[in-house]
Order: C-alpha cells, then structure tokens, then sequence
C-alpha cells in the first residue's frame, strides 16, 4: 500500500538551531501539504503546493520557516532558527487533486526544541 | 469561536460498546467531511469521507452529515481495544481546499 513517507520520525535541537524535515508524498500525487500540529490539537495547516509551485503559504512564519518542492515531487521544510514555541507534529500529507479532500499524512516528526 | 468544534473527551467505554462522536461547523461552505484516526505518536489515518449530506458505512464505522445542523457524526459498532485512538474530524469546502481539523476526542475501548 502506498505511504507518505518523512523523516526523520524525531528530532530534538536547541533553540537559534536550523532544523530541515522531508517528505515524499504518495505516488501520483500532485497535491502536497505541511502541517504542524500541537499536542491535544487538530493539525494546522502551514504550506500548500501544487506540483512545484506554492498554492498557500499565508499561515507559514516566513520570517523563519521556508518550504520547497523543487521538482514537484518531495518536499523540504525548514525552520532557522528553531523556537522553543516550534516543539511540535510536523505532519505531511498529500492529495490526488487540489480541492478534493481526501489527503493522506505521512507519520509526521516529532520536533523538541530545548 | 473556533470554526470546528469538537468535545475532547475523552471517552472511555467497555468492549462492543457503540462509539458516539461528533463535531459541529459554522462554515456553511463546508461540502466535504472525513474523519481521521490517530494513534498516539503517529499521523492521522483517514477512515471516513463523504460529501455533502447524507450516511455512509464502512465495516463497523458509520459516518453521519446534517448540513442544515452543521453537526457530523462518527460511529464505532462493536469496540475492540484496538479502536483506542483519538478521531479528529476534518472539513473542506468546493472550491477551498484546506482542510479544517477540530481538537480530536480520544477514546479508550476497555477490554
């Protein structure tokens, strides 16, 4: 059965660190998201892309994280540098088509940052 | 207000019991529903989906949608142990493609 893959499973960094998480979606899927959840909460979305290219990214903090799709198949999120606050799932998903619903996540990285 | 809402639990029931789960919505643009289960330390799994109003069944889980309420439900027919998770439901619109989450109930099923 096909899987999002990511890695890694966890990490754990200090804070002013950088910190990069991948992600290789589902075979065939065009549609690629970032999450962040927090503990006792429902996943938020962070980037969005279609393909190569951005489709959302207005709830990512530009100022520190940067996401890329390169070739339009896995993807790169990174953080630079980490807050304490960034302690968090970071789950990625993706989708047949835009719009549509139905995604499926990746197990997600545990990220701690001390 | 949060646009999902959904009670946290968590909810805790004996073996072969029904699960009873729900979520309400204020965003009437919403046209897609899923129901997504996580096990601890893990990425939600996608159990449920429909679209707009309407039940539908699989196995032992079937998923309710009352738009004119904005209220969905999920239920568990006969619980195993193994249905021990937290359910988050999930939400789109037609042409709105993020997906809004509420806050999960998590549920133990006791043997």
């Amino acid at each position: 059965e096909a899987e999002v893959a990511q890695s890694p499973r966890y990490k754990i960094t200090e804070k002013s660190q950088a910190v990069a998480f991948w992600c290789d979606p589902i075979s065939g899927h065009a549609t690629l998201y970032w999450y962040r959840q927090i503990l006792g909460q429902g996943p938020e979305l962070l980037v969005q892309f279609q393909d190569e290219s951005v489709v959302d990214d207005s709830q990512l903090p530009k100022d520190r994280f940067s996401a890329e799709r390169l070739k339009g198949v896995d993807s790169t999120l990174k953080i630079q540098p980490a807050e304490l606050g960034d302690s968090a799932m970071y789950l990625c998903a993706s989708s047949l088509y835009l719009a549509k619903g139905e995604q499926y996540f990746g197990p997600g990285t545990r990220l701690t940052v001390t | 207000q949060k646009e999902v809402e959904q009670d946290p639990g968590p909810l805790s029931v004996p073996e072969g019991a029904i699960v009873s789960l729900n979520c309400t919505y204020s965003n009437s643009a919403f046209q897609y529903f899923m129901w997504y289960r996580q096990y601890s330390r893990k990425g939600p799994e996608l159990l449920m989906y429909t679209y707009s109003s309407g039940n539908k069944e699989d196995g032992r889980f079937t998923a309710q949608v009352d738009k004119s309420s904005k209220y969905i439900s999920l239920f568990i027919r006969d619980s195993q142990p193994s249905d021990s998770a937290t359910y988050l439901c999930a939400m789109s619109g037609e042409s709105d493609y993020k997906l809004s989450f509420g806050a999960g109930t998590t549920v133990t099923v006791r043997a």
